[in-house]
């Protein structure tokens, strides 16, 4: 069973820093890896969709890789700036069911001015 | 603008009561999902369906139910069987036959026990 794992669960920074996320899978194949934001009491957006077979995807400050041979993923946020201030959730999907998402419990980030 | 409305925003259940959470959308996304959010806790998968007049269980489906009977709406219906219903529940559609696309989300329904 595909388990997703972020690391860490809080994190606190002062603006201008970059902040970088961690997500971990323990089942290679995946079809793909999405990064979504979710601010307090809202429903998630989506920031960066990854497939399988691309190592990366960037917009704007947000670049995030992927390496599925170690099943891991990174989501770098460049110059952060209190607006970046959320919780962000890594999600998989499989190769045989595409449309179903395997949820990380997410990191809580608070980005202080 | 196309998107995904939840309503209502906050819903109280007593106890043996079923209730209902609405899920509509106008993106013409074929599939649909419901998602269960607890506190530091990722979303669960409750029900999907990938087509109208058909849905299958998730990952945690026992005490809850569904219906497809149009494109646009996937309600979820938690029944008195689900002992444990506070929490965030996330309703998402996703353009079936588009892989590289991300799934869209409603602002969710927060349900709490009176």
């Amino acid at each position: 069973k595909q388990e997703v794992t972020q690391i860490p669960a809080a994190l606190s920074v002062p603006e201008g820093e970059n902040l970088v996320l961690n997500c971990s899978f323990t089942d290679s194949a995946i079809y793909n890896l999405q990064w979504f934001r979710q601010d307090p009491g809202k429903g998630l957006t989506s920031l960066l969709l990854i497939q399988s077979s691309q190592r990366e995807q960037t917009s704007g400050r947000l670049n995030a890789s992927l390496d599925k041979s170690s099943g891991r993923s990174t989501l770098y946020i460049a110059a952060s700036q209190p607006g970046d201030s959320a919780t962000y959730l890594c999600a998989v999907s499989r190769t045989d069911s595409w449309g179903k998402l395997q949820f990380g419990a997410g990191t809580q980030v608070v980005v202080t001015p | 603008d196309g998107g995904i409305t939840q309503s209502p925003k906050y819903l109280f259940r007593k106890e043996g009561q079923n209730v209902t959470l609405s899920c509509e959308q106008n993106l013409n996304h074929d599939a649909m999902y419901w998602y269960r959010q607890d506190p530091g806790q990722g979303l669960r998968l409750i029900y999907y369906s990938q087509i109208v007049n058909d849905f299958q269980k998730g990952d945690i489906a026992e005490g809850y139910s569904v219906s497809r009977e149009k494109k646009e709406s996937f309600p979820l219906t938690v029944t008195s069987a689900q002992k444990n219903p506070t929490a965030f529940y996330l309703c998402a559609s996703f353009p079936q036959g588009l892989s590289n696309q991300p799934q869209h989300f409603g602002d969710g329904t927060r349900l709490s026990i009176l």
